[in-house]
């Protein structure tokens, strides 16, 4: 079975840092997507990046960077110079190739909160 | 502007009861899904669709059923609720297609089984 793993609950840091938000995955298959979803206190899952298994260059949206490692099955979020904007439910989510409409797997999440 | 629309923001019902959770989307989307999400566990698929009157069991269909009779409506029904049904419920819909298309999804549903 795939599992998506976020081990921090929680993370804190002051307006303008940059935080790295971690996730590690778990799958047999060589062929799939990543992906971290955004939701605010409004509750509207928001799509933040996405990444191809068979890219070896990791995405970037803006202020947001992957640290995507495939054979260790890790797919960090970085944000840099973060708003107050930025505070929401952060879910890293994984897709296998296969045939149908996508699955996707999510972790448990991360709340981040970004003090001003 | 692109919309998922779930009828009720917060709910409450009583053990026993059937409870219809309705979700309508304006993008004339094939693909339609019901996730369950809970405190530490994240999100779990309950069922998808990806077409009209086509239904696929996700990870978590215990007691859970769903309804696809139009492209745009998917209804999730809860035959007799109970209490560990309790949970935050989203509704997310998505274009056929490659499988890096994203989810589009709703505000979410509070339903407190009492």
């Amino acid at each position: 079975a795939q599992t998506v793993t976020q081990s921090q609950p929680e993370m804190s840091v002051q307006e303008a840092e940059t935080v790295t938000l971690s996730c590690t995955y778990d799958t047999s298959e060589n062929n799939y997507y990543l992906f971290w979803y955004k939701q605010p206190p409004s509750r509207q899952m928001i799509l933040v990046i996405r990444q191809e298994a068979y890219k070896q260059q990791n995405a970037t949206e803006n202020r947001f960077s992957v640290n995507f490692q495939k054979a260790a099955k890790s797919f960090s979020l970085k944000i840099s110079d973060s708003q107050l904007g930025d505070t929401a439910m952060y879910f890293c989510a994984f897709t296998p190739l296969i045939q149908g409409a996508q699955k996707l797997v999510f972790g448990q999440g991360t709340r981040l909160t970004i003090n001003p | 502007d692109v919309k998922v629309t779930q009828s009720s923001r917060y709910l409450v019902k009583r053990t026993g009861e059937k409870v219809f959770l309705e979700c309508v989307q304006d993008m004339d989307h094939e693909n339609m899904f019901w996730y369950r999400q809970d405190p530490g566990l994240g999100l779990r698929l309950i069922y998808f669709s990806y077409d009209v009157k086509m239904k696929e069991k996700g990870d978590i269909p215990e007691g859970y059923s769903v309804s696809r009779e139009k492209k745009e409506r998917f209804s999730l029904i809860l035959e007799s609720a109970s209490t560990n049904q309790t949970s935050m419920y989203l509704c997310a819909s998505s274009a056929e297609g490659t499988y890096n298309e994203k989810l589009f999804f709703g505000s979410g549903t509070q339903l407190s089984v009492l």
